[in-house]
């Protein structure tokens, strides 16, 4: 099982520049998060997907758009990327049922705004 | 507003000692507490505590939950440079389809 996926997993961008961040799971998971993590910040949940077609928005949602057309995948986008994105980001998914309340994550994307 | 306090931020230890991290919450309908271990990479489950007094064990690494005083412990007897880590804690409350985070407690084991 490859479990979660994060493509790519470094990229360097120029302020206003776009981008996506792709996130692909195999467990047929329903719920599916991004995070950002910063020194000193912690984990902070930008947005989350609770099944195929919804979103919604977490603690720091502004700058970024996120899309669940299939339910393996969780894209983010950036509209126009600043230099207080650069951070590295998880995704993680989440199964639904007993004693599943756990997060699986992906190994990070670490992404830097010039 | 729901909130998770990790101390220390920062601890730094000799192999051999025994260390003990803190994770405070204040969240309304709290459900579970879980840690997790962060090395280079992506955060690693470690436990998942619900109830008050039941310690969780798991080779030298043990957790406990009070949920009176709204807090949980993670110790670590006699550390290894490969426990050098972050260790995060998170709260899961009802009715919620999120995790709150902690900040992390960075710990490095030294020769």
């Amino acid at each position: 099982n490859a479990g979660v996926t994060q493509t790519p997993k470094f990229r360097v961008l120029k302020t206003g520049q776009s981008m996506t961040l792709l996130c692909a799971q195999d467990m047929n998971h329903e719920y599916m998060y991004w995070y950002r993590q910063d020194p000193g910040m912690g984990l902070r949940l930008i947005h989350y997907s609770v099944g195929e077609g919804t979103t919604a928005k977490g603690e720091v949602p502004d700058g970024y758009n996120v899309s669940r057309l299939k339910k393996q995948n969780f894209l983010l986008g950036l509209e126009s990327a600043a230099p207080s994105q650069t951070s590295v980001y998880f995704c993680a998914s989440l199964g639904m049922g007993a004693g599943a309340n756990v997060l699986t994550f992906g190994a990070g994307s670490r992404l830097t705004v010039l | 507003e729901d909130k998770v306090v990790q101390s220390p931020l920062s601890l730094v230890v000799h192999e051999g000692d025994t260390v003990t991290l803190n994770c405070s919450y204040e969240v309304t309908n709290f459900r579970s507490l879980l840690w997790y271990k962060q090395e280079k990479k992506a955060p690693t489950f470690l436990f998942m505590l619900t109830s008050s007094g039941i310690e969780k064990k798991s080779g030298r690494l043990s957790s406990i939950l009070d949920k009176k005083e709204l807090f949980s412990i993670l110790n670590i007897t006699a550390t290894q440079t490969g426990d050098s880590a972050v260790y995060l804690c998170a709260v899961e409350a009802y009715n919620t389809d999120k995790l709150i985070f902690g900040t992390g407690t960075r710990l490095q084991v030294f020769p």
